[in-house]
């Protein structure tokens, strides 16, 4: 079993709606939840990170942990086609250990 | 914001040659840079830890020999793929955490190196 499971989609939506991502981790010593944004042929970039459980809102975007049943979920409001990339979840027990990262979401945002 | 660079970008060799691929945090010091690899349509899977000054720690499953790793600064890290095969193809990404904070804000990545091995 994956440390992280993601699905890998693709996933496509119209412009303008509300997109879930999950993905779902076993380790239970994972403290810190990470949402990448990645752009075909670039290196992942950072969205947002959660600490725990508990919600973290940023603009259009929501990360959610739910530590009690492992799941973990970003929230993208009116989504642009300039969304469109995949999304890796991540975890790590903490600051200075290694990331674990899911597959990735291809989201594909359509105009 | 911090910014982490790669080069090349793109490397297309022949099978046997040897393939560096340089890692630089351009505007802060990194005691501790990592390397990835990522085949289409899979994860980023950790290769090895690099710390400064000392010898790299590698996953299992990796072969220490044929991937050398050398952070002989707080700046610069090399992946050196040694003996190329077309197996070896992938994108390798690198990533550099800020010495001052352990946080994973502070972990920076590079833009990703595409190996193609003949």
């Amino acid at each position: 079993q994956k440390e992280v499971e993601q699905d890998p989609g693709p996933l496509s939506v119209p412009e303008g709606a509300i997109v879930s991502l999950n993905c779902t981790y076993s380790n239970s010593a994972f403290q810190y939840f990470m949402w990448y944004r990645q752009y075909s042929r670039k290196g992942p970039e950072l969205l947002m990170y959660t600490y725990s459980s508990g919600n973290k809102e940023d603009g259009r975007f929501t990360a959610q942990v739910d530590k009690s049943s492992k799941y973990i979920s970003l929230f993208i409001r009116d989504s642009q086609p300039s969304d469109s990339a995949t999304y890796l979840c991540a975890a790590c027990s903490g600051g200075y250990q290694k990331v674990t990262f899911g597959t990735g979401t291809k989201l594909q945002v359509i105009p | 914001g911090a910014v982490v660079s790669q080069h090349p970008s793109w490397v297309i060799c022949k099978s046997g040659t040897s393939v560096k691929i340089e890692c630089r945090s351009l505007d802060f010091q990194a005691t501790t840079m990592f390397w990835y690899r990522q085949f289409p349509k899979q994860s980023l899977m950790l290769m090895a830890t690099s710390n400064e000054g000392s010898k790299a720690t590698y996953e299992q499953g990796v072969e220490k020999d044929k991937f050398l790793i050398n952070h002989a600064s707080l700046t610069l890290s090399t992946l050196t793929v040694t003996s190329a095969h077309p197996e070896d193809s992938s994108f390798y990404i690198c990533s550099a955490r800020d010495i001052r904070e352990g946080l994973p804000d502070t972990q920076y990545f590079g833009p990703g190196t595409r190996l193609t091995v003949l």
